[in-house]
């Protein structure tokens, strides 16, 4: 079975501070690790994905296979950062592709 | 392009009663998920459709059963509602089963049950 852990409900910065989203997970095969943000009043969008290995919006999340983390970060936040952010996993390969959420971290940055 | 729509966009239901569920999912997209996100949670896992055939399914009980026609839209059916079903009920459209490009999502259905 596969867990994903977001370990801040809320995180909360000033416009230009650095900010790291964390997420940690568990997983016995190759996962595949996501992060979908929400902004106000939108639905759901994914914003990166490890595989890729691109820089979406300022944001960057690398995968450490060892301490199981895939944290989201940004060196300068901005007031339009200011969303839910849900990361997520799914299984590599293509039977049952199902999306294993953490249960969110709402980012709020300050002007 | 159009995107994923869902339909209602919001319901009440009493206790005990059944409901559908309806996605459009996005063109060219041939797969469907969904999900169920409760209050102050993250989304869970319902089930997968891949060309009308199920194709994985998450921690849910039988009485949350769905369909795939064959333009690939989706419905989402729960029987015998209870109060904890009350939720933001979303669908996610991808272009096959293998995930190469993320998934897509609706606004989603809040649905309330008293």
């Amino acid at each position: 079975a596969q867990r994903v852990t977001q370990p801040e409900k809320l995180l909360s910065v000033f416009k230009g501070a650095p900010v790291e989203l964390k997420c940690n997970y568990s997983y016995s095969g190759s996962p595949e690790l996501f992060w979908y943000v929400q902004y106000s009043r939108q639905r759901l969008q994914l914003l990166l994905r490890h595989i890729s290995r691109e820089s979406i919006k300022g944001f960057t999340a690398d995968l450490n296979k060892g301490e199981t983390s895939f944290h989201l970060k940004k060196p300068f936040a901005q007031e339009e950062d200011s969303a839910m952010y849900y990361c997520a996993l799914s299984p590599l390969g293509n039977a049952g592709n199902m999306l294993t959420f953490g249960g969110g971290t709402r980012l709020m940055v300050k002007p | 392009e159009t995107g994923v729509t869902q339909s209602p966009t919001h319901l009440i239901k009493t206790r005990g009663q059944q409901v559908t569920l309806r996605c459009s999912s996005q063109s060219g997209h041939n797969t469907v998920s969904w999900y169920q996100q409760a209050l102050g949670q993250g989304p869970q896992f319902i089930f997968q459709y891949y060309r009308e055939e199920e194709n994985g399914r998450g921690n849910f009980p039988p009485r949350f059963s769905g369909l795939q026609f064959p333009n690939y839209s989706s419905e989402l059916n729960v029987n015998a509602l209870e109060l904890d079903d009350s939720a933001l009920y979303l669908c996610a459209s991808s272009l096959g089963r293998g995930d190469n490009y993320g998934y897509t999502f609706g606004s989603g259905t809040r649905l309330t049950v008293v």
